[in-house]
């Protein structure tokens, strides 16, 4: 089976333009998740989708950044406009979460190496 | 709110030694779940190991093995015989109740050939 598939692997862009990071999950897993990782701020969780329904979105920066997930094989972060600060990898992650609290392990893409100049 | 702290930043054995890496977590909740991450110089974030709370029975996984401590709230990993491939930063994090996964900050191993 595929892991989770992200695109692209690296951008580099310039500030002000905007940046539209792409997800496939693994198939048959009802749950995905957008990191950010820094060396500031270590792993962070962006947004938490479930049922392709966002249930955590606190942890997004601010209004410049959005996501959606318009069904169950596809999610986009974006960034608009986009800043240096942002500059970081970005991950997606997926699980299969059934009922109740029981958490089961993400899997997580490769990756999206962000650079804002 | 839960707390993952992996104590030691950075770690350096010579090749062919154990060693230990040491997360404490800290959560209000009963039903918890903790895991291990592997993430090696090309970036990817690898998934080792997951453990509930209410599992405290060692895991041994080859040459990995984990010890769930509950009374001291910690969540140990050991790696038996170390080899240059297992050179990564490695992170533990937890889930529990209605939280995110929380991450560690992580703790670089580098295996010494």
């Amino acid at each position: 089976d595929a892991g989770v598939i992200q695109s692209p692997r690296h951008e580099v862009t310039e500030m002000g333009q905007e940046v539209t990071l792409r997800c496939k999950p693994i198939s048959g897993h009802n749950s995905l998740f957008w990191y950010r990782q820094t060396m500031m701020r270590g792993l962070e969780l962006l947004i938490y989708f479930n049922n392709n329904v966002p249930i955590d979105d606190s942890g997004m920066p601010e209004d410049r950044f959005s996501a959606k997930m318009p069904n169950a094989s596809f999610s986009t972060l974006k960034i608009q406009p986009s800043e240096p600060r942002d500059s970081a990898v970005y991950f997606c992650a997926s699980s299969r979460e059934t009922s109740g609290r029981t958490y089961n392990e993400q899997f997580f893409g490769p990756g999206t190496r962000l650079t804002v100049l | 709110a839960q707390k993952v702290t992996q104590a030691q930043t950075e770690i350096s054995v010579v090749e062919k030694e154990d060693v230990t890496l040491d997360c404490v977590y800290e959560t209000r909740d009963t039903t918890y779940y903790l895991f291990w991450y592997k993430q090696p110089p090309s970036g990817e974030l690898v998934f080792l190991i997951r453990r509930n709370s209410f599992d405290e029975q060692n895991e041994i996984s080859g040459r990995y093995s984990w010890n769930f401590q509950k009374s001291t709230s910690s969540f140990n990993f050991t790696i038996t015989a170390s080899q240059v491939v297992d050179s990564a930063v490695y992170f533990c994090a937890l889930r529990g109740g209605n939280e995110k996964l929380t991450f560690g900050t992580g703790t670089r191993l580098t295996i010494i050939p």
